[in-house]
């Protein structure tokens, strides 16, 4: 089975400046790895993915990732935060196969100020 | 293209009563599956549904049951609520099983509250 630890569960941060959530998985196989992003009063929004090639991947957003097989971690990372940051962001691990049952972290709350 | 849409988007219910919450999938999309959140928590796998049939299964207890339609469409149900059913319920769709991403495409949620 797979599993996913979350390390901080809230993250103040002030505007501009950057910010990491992160992130290790538990997985006997191979995974693919997530973060998802949970505004207030709405589902959950991919935000990057690893699936394979480049250990270090990157949203449209800002956002950027790294896969650590090795730490068994999947961190993620923003130089430069804004206001709307502000969110819930879950990381999540499947394993390759055509289950796609994905498991989740309990979860990290960024709270950007001004 | 049509995104997952689920309803209701909010409901309260007593304990022992049942409740049906409603996903539709994702245009091209025959994989359903149904999470739950606790407040505070990250979402749990309940079920997933392919081709109208359960493929799989999380760690929940037989009153809750699903269904999948043949336009792909999909219900959750829930017997004898408990006081700690109370959650928001997530469903997401993807491609036919064939498809090698991983990636779900996630509703906004039914919010449960049992009183």
């Amino acid at each position: 089975a797979q599993s996913v630890t979350q390390l901080d569960s809230q993250v103040p941060v002030f505007e501009e400046a950057p910010v990491e959530l992160r992130c290790n998985y538990s997985s006997s196989v191979s995974v693919y790895l997530f973060w998802y992003v949970q505004y207030p009063n709405q589902g959950l929004q991919l935000l990057l993915k690893y699936l394979s090639g480049s250990t270090l991947v990157e949203s449209i957003n800002g956002f950027e990732a790294e896969f650590n097989k090795s730490q068994t971690s999947f961190h993620l990372r923003k130089p430069s935060v804004h206001i709307s940051d502000t969110a819930e962001y879950f990381c999540a691990v499947t394993r390759r196969s055509n289950d796609y049952k994905l498991s989740f972290g309990a979860g990290t709350t960024v709270t950007v100020r001004a | 293209e049509t995104g997952v849409t689920q309803s209701p988007t909010h409901l309260i219910k007593t304990r022992g009563q049942q409740v049906t919450l409603r996903c539709s999938s994702q245009s091209g999309h025959n994989t359903v599956s149904w999470y739950q959140q606790a407040l505070g928590q990250g979402p749990q796998f309940i079920f997933q549904y392919y081709r109208e049939e359960e493929n799989g299964r999380g760690n929940f207890p037989p009153r809750f049951s699903g269904l999948q339609f043949p336009n792909y469409s999909s219900e959750l149900n829930v017997n004898a609520l408990e006081l700690d059913d109370s959650a928001l319920y997530l469903c997401a769709s993807r491609p036919g099983q064939g498809t090698n991403t991983g990636e779900l495409f996630f509703g906004e949620g039914s919010r449960l509250t049992v009183l």
